[in-house]
């Protein structure tokens, strides 16, 4: 069965800290992407990446950062915490245009 | 500005009592609609893609439909297993290789 990790479930960090989500898919698949998830708000994009070393802005990347130094992982950078950053994170990757996603379980943050 | 909109926001059923969440976009060059469920404090899973207007997509009490404006997710004799938030995504040409998605759904089926 195809599976993208999210490497942890719950994260509770401090305000100032830098903080990774890592995110793993093992469909060899092109695109990952990035999702913050809000009550009200619904999915909004963060970043994207199509290949290897690419990164792509989403809606709101504003305090993030990303990195995809191998074709399977793609990490998100909280360069340093907020508490407006708390929220649930989603990872995704498809195989090319007009597939759809395939999501990880998510990482509840908690930004205290 | 294209938008992807869902209703209701929020849905109370009984068991049995079979019902459609709709899914309407305002999107150029449609590429894909895809619907999907997500259950609390899990990532959203994959249920149908449609491609264009005409076409249907079933999974057990589900049924997906597309015309060129909605897409109706209907379920019928729903049971309370079927309660979750149910998301839909369009695909634009525009976008690459994003999708738009709406706010979601949220089903409550009691027995």
């Amino acid at each position: 069965d195809v599976k993208v990790t999210q490497s942890s479930r719950y994260l509770v960090k401090r305000t100032g800290e830098k903080v990774f989500l890592e995110c793993v898919q093992d469909m060899d698949h092109e695109n990952m992407f990035w999702y913050r998830q809000d009550p009200g708000l619904g999915l909004r994009l963060i970043y994207f990446s199509y290949d290897v070393k690419m990164k792509e802005k989403g809606d709101i990347p504003e305090g993030y950062s990303v990195s995809r130094e191998k074709k399977e992982r793609f990490s998100l950078i909280l360069e340093s915490a907020s508490t407006n950053q708390t929220s649930m994170y989603l990872c995704a990757s498809s195989f090319n245009q007009g597939y759809g996603y395939t999501f990880g379980s998510g990482t509840r943050l908690t930004v205290v | 500005e294209d938008q992807v909109t869902q209703s209701p926001e929020a849905l109370r059923l009984q068991e049995g009592e079979s019902s459609s969440l709709n899914c309407s976009y305002t999107v150029s060059g449609l590429r894909g609609l895809f619907w999907y469920r997500q259950d609390p404090g899990k990532g959203p899973e994959f249920l149908f893609t449609l491609y264009s207007a005409g076409e249907e997509k079933e999974k057990e009490r589900l049924k997906a439909t597309l015309t060129k404006k909605e897409s109706f997710l209907h379920i019928t004799a729903p049971k309370p297993e079927d309660s979750a938030t149910y998301l839909c995504a369009v695909h634009v040409m525009e976008y690459g290789n994003k999708l738009v998605f709406g706010a979601g759904t949220i089903l409550r089926v009691k027995s």
